[in-house]
């Protein structure tokens, strides 16, 4: 089946700083999903993506989708504390299908 | 009071028991899925709970060990049977076609967190 493969891992970086993290795919998607868990939560939307070379932000958030259909990046401008959570990326395998596969998840965390 | 609510929010629970969780929405929505998020890990579909059917249940994940129910258009039911400690894990229901959260993205209740002793 296809995956998602998420890098970094995880990462840590300054409160003020900068993340950016991405997704890959070994085949294509048509839409990339963004997102975030907190700890005891379920995922919360961030920002979608419908066309190729799309560049969409949502507040301090930016995605893009890939032109080449196989990739998304996601990045977090000036970091606060509560970006803190693991990012994942997820995308229907199938044309108009409503299941996701998801990502491996980017684990955030933010040194005050 | 919660979009998607999922009871209960957490559990610890004897081997070889079962226990069903609950998802309620609080509008009828088009498609409402099962998804497992083991620990540090990513989530993985389960199955798709189907209104008034039988759920279709992914590669991996047989009827047996995950029973669902969804009888109306809001509200459906796993059970997680015979439970061993590799079950523990963290159970999301998602649903799509929600009329305010927007028809065609996919949104998550808060999770059940199991613990299987």
């Amino acid at each position: 089946g296809q995956q998602l493969n998420q890098s970094p891992q995880s990462m840590f970086i300054q409160e003020g700083e900068d993340a950016s993290m991405n997704c890959t795919s070994s085949s294509i998607f048509n839409t990339w999903l963004w997102y975030k868990q907190d700890p005891g939560e379920g995922p919360v939307l961030l920002i979608a993506l419908y066309k190729a070379g799309e560049l969409t932000s949502n507040g301090r958030l930016t995605a893009q989708f890939g032109i080449t259909r196989k990739d998304s990046f996601l990045n977090i401008s000036a970091s606060i504390p509560s970006d803190v959570g693991i990012y994942f990326c997820a995308g229907p395998p199938n044309f108009g299908n409503e299941k996701l596969t998801f990502g491996t998840g980017t684990r955030l965390t933010i040194i005050p | 009071s919660a979009v998607i609510s999922q009871k209960p929010s957490r559990d610890i629970c004897q081997r070889g028991t079962s226990l069903t969780i609950q998802c309620q929405v609080d509008s009828q929505v088009t498609m409402m899925f099962w998804y497992r998020q083991q620990p540090g890990q990513s989530l993985t579909l389960i199955a798709t709970a189907n209104q008034g059917s039988e759920a279709t249940y992914e590669s991996g994940f047989v009827i047996d060990k995950f029973p669902i129910s969804r009888p109306n258009l809001t509200f459906s039911t796993l059970t997680v049977s015979n439970m061993s400690p590799e079950d523990s894990s963290i159970y999301l229901c998602s649903v799509v076609g929600h009329p305010r959260l927007g028809n065609e993205k996919l949104f998550f209740g808060s999770g059940t967190q199991l613990s299987v002793l």
